[in-house]
């Protein structure tokens, strides 16, 4: 069983829609969840840690079920530019040994 | 502000050649990590350091070798270049467990 598995999509919607993405791990002893945002050909880059308490940035929502070692991703009105691919990553220890899910991209259209 | 920047950008190699990938940040960031993505696989980690002459080995370190000599660098060797190690490689440093800065990757093709 993979280490964090995400269903790689395309997720196709329309602007304006909303969109969730799902992410499970396997590992309880993971210490600290994060999305991060790739777009094509571009290097990694941080979108939001994840707290347990579930936690809002702009149109943006970040969840975690430590019990069910699930995370999720909700994104509300959607925009062209959110067209991306977003990772769910974890680490077990520090900022130099992240594991990261495979991605699932979004593609947002008119 | 310059952050994590590798070089180079894109690079062919033959089998069995060797060659250096360059990694520098310029944040006094103390942890640094080699990743490589490929389709499918997501990143995986090659290398890691928590500091200036700390290594380790992360998930697939077969095929490179690392070094920290200054908090600011942090090269990847190929030791033998091999087809399999075609994809694009990412440095990344940070200070803590909380954000991975990552630098603009290096896409290596050998063949």
């Amino acid at each position: 069983r993979k280490e964090v598995e995400q269903d790689p999509g395309p997720f196709n919607v329309p602007e304006g829609a909303t969109v969730a993405f799902n992410c499970t791990y396997s590992n309880s002893a993971s210490q600290s969840f994060f999305w991060y945002r790739q777009d094509c050909r571009k290097e990694p880059k941080l979108l939001m840690s994840v707290y347990s308490s579930g936690n809002e940035d702009g149109r943006f929502t970040a969840q975690l079920n430590r019990a069910s070692q699930y995370i999720s991703l909700l994104i509300r009105d959607s925009k062209l530019s959110d067209s991306a691919t977003y990772l769910c990553v974890l680490n077990t220890g520090t900022a130099s040994k992240l594991t990261f899910g495979t991605g699932t991209r979004l593609q947002v259209t008119l | 502000n310059a952050g994590v920047t590798q070089t180079p950008k894109f690079q062919v190699l033959k089998t069995g050649q060797s060659m250096t990938l360059q990694c520098a940040q310029d944040m006094n960031h103390e942890y640094m990590s080699w990743y490589r993505q490929d389709p499918g696989m997501g990143l995986r980690l090659i290398h890691y350091s928590v500091g200036a002459g700390i290594t380790d080995q992360g998930e697939v370190p077969n095929g490179y070798n690392v070094s920290r000599s200054t908090t600011e660098d942090f090269p990847l060797r190929l030791l033998s270049a091999a087809p399999s190690q075609t994809s694009v490689y990412f440095c990344a440093s940070g200070t803590d467990i909380t954000e991975a800065f990552f630098g603009q990757g290096t896409r290596l093709t050998v063949v």
